[in-house]
């Protein structure tokens, strides 16, 4: 059974900071996925990765993949409170992804 | 730029009774899903949709849930005898390609909120 874990699930930073949130899954896939929630909100497509070594970047959002070590990292660069949000990972898996637990972002002014 | 869109965008239903949910995908859009997301929790993996059949559906997709499209725009689920359990939000979302290469990416709509009392 696929496992998709995030760390940490819960992020308290002052804004101006750099941050990593990590993204580990079980078994092997080279489709990964990073989507972002505002309460209340859908799911917003932020990256798509779809190769090992595969790296993109948006503005203050860079995400990588790893699929030797099965891992996908979110970095934030100098946050900004725009960027307060929930924050999944998503696996590819046949006709499905499977999700990660979030990482709840909050970011201080 | 192209959207999924569904309705209701929040419907209350008593117990036992039955749900349709209706979506209407990217238009150009082949592959089709369904998940869902219980308050403050992860995004569970329903069903998938391709080509007029089911591709996949999940252990939660149980013989009280149903997908159609029934003409060429729409994409429901119906839940046939509703229970508390199933209160949650429910996202549509469609995609160009299987979910294994380019235009693999999944777009969501902004989802249906579902209370059952």
């Amino acid at each position: 059974e696929l496992k998709v874990e995030q760390n940490p699930l819960f992020l308290s930073m002052q804004e101006g900071k750099n941050y990593t949130i990590y993204c580990n899954y079980s078994t092997t896939s080279d489709r990964l996925y990073w989507y972002r929630q505002d309460p209340g909100k859908s799911l917003e497509s932020l990256f798509v990765l779809l190769s090992n070594g595969a790296v993109k970047q948006e503005g203050r959002l860079m995400a990588s993949l790893d699929t030797k070590a099965r891992l996908s990292t979110l970095h934030i660069t100098a946050a900004v409170h725009d960027l307060s949000a929930t924050y999944f990972c998503a696996v590819g898996s046949n006709y499905q992804l499977i999700w990660g637990a979030g990482t709840k972002l909050i970011i201080k002014p | 730029e192209p959207e999924v869109t569904q309705t209701p965008s929040h419907q209350v239903t008593q117990m036992g009774q039955e749900v349709i949910l209706r979506c209407v995908p990217i238009s150009n859009h082949l592959y089709f899903y369904w998940y869902r997301q219980i308050l403050g929790q992860k995004v569970e993996f329903l069903v998938s949709f391709y080509n007029n059949e089911i591709s996949e559906k999940s252990e939660i997709f149980d013989d009280q849930f149903s997908v159609e499209r029934p003409d060429g725009s729409n994409f429901t689920l119906k839940i046939r005898s509703t229970k508390l359990e199933d209160s949650a939000m429910y996202f549509c979302a469609s995609s160009e390609a299987g979910t294994g290469g380019p235009g693999g990416e999944l777009f969501f709509g902004e989802g249906s909120r579902l209370t059952v009392l």
